[in-house]
């Protein structure tokens, strides 16, 4: 079945770091890929999607290259902010269903 | 949009005992989803409605769960005989069909003692 794996978290960085938060996938032929945000004590907000291989999606100063060669879709941000700490979901919508197959989440802590 | 809402934010339990929580899709969104997210794990899907159709159900959704959406509008969760295990945070999505991107409600954490 449908699988994503992120890399295990906490990241701590200091305010204006690089972000690199590793998301492969395992699914049968073209699915749609989604980063989502949850900050603390707040619901999930979606916060890039791609729907086909090379597509970039981005917002807010985070980016993502769908890459069906390496089945991944890592977020990446140039300068993180104290504001930016939170949970980060990878997750795709394969063709079997509706539902999203979401990874385990990666904890992102900046320090000013 | 004014978002998907979810009630209540909180509910704690004893175990044996049933609860109903409540989601408010956004306005026009045809489709409803239902996932459940453990301390430190991201969401798994439980269900999906298109309209007042239920067309999906998880593994994880035992014959204790049920879950309708009667008027194709809101939809509500109800766990029967509770237990320890699901103890968790139940989140509702909805989306606009055939735009492939869901939008989560602030979720029902629920805590059965």
């Amino acid at each position: 079945g449908d699988s994503v794996t992120q890399m295990e978290g906490p990241v701590t960085l200091s305010e204006e770091a690089f972000l690199t938060i590793n998301c492969t996938y395992t699914a049968t032929g073209y699915p749609s890929l989604f980063w989502y945000v949850q900050y603390p004590g707040e619901g999930l907000q979606l916060l890039l999607k791609a729907t086909k291989a090379d597509d970039k999606g981005s917002n807010k100063g985070f980016e993502a290259t769908y890459r069906k060669e390496t089945t991944s879709f890592h977020l990446e941000k140039g300068s993180v902010q104290v504001s930016d700490s939170a949970v980060y979901f990878c997750a795709l919508l394969g063709n079997a269903g509706n539902m999203l197959t979401f990874g385990g989440g990666t904890r992102l802590m900046v320090k000013p | 949009d004014t978002g998907v809402s979810q009630n209540p934010r909180h509910k704690i339990t004893k175990r044996g005992q049933n609860v109903t929580f409540r989601c408010d899709p956004i306005s026009e969104h045809n489709r409803l989803y239902w996932y459940r997210q453990t301390l430190g794990q991201g969401p798994e899907f439980l269900t999906y409605f298109q309209n007042e159709a239920q067309l999906e159900k998880s593994r994880l959704l035992s014959d204790r769960f049920s879950a309708e959406r009667p008027k194709g509008s809101f939809s509500t969760l109800e766990i029967q005989r509770t237990e320890q295990g699901d103890s968790a945070m139940y989140l509702c999505a909805s989306e606009r069909g055939g735009h492939d991107t869901q939008y989560f409600g602030p979720g029902t954490r629920l805590t059965v003692l």
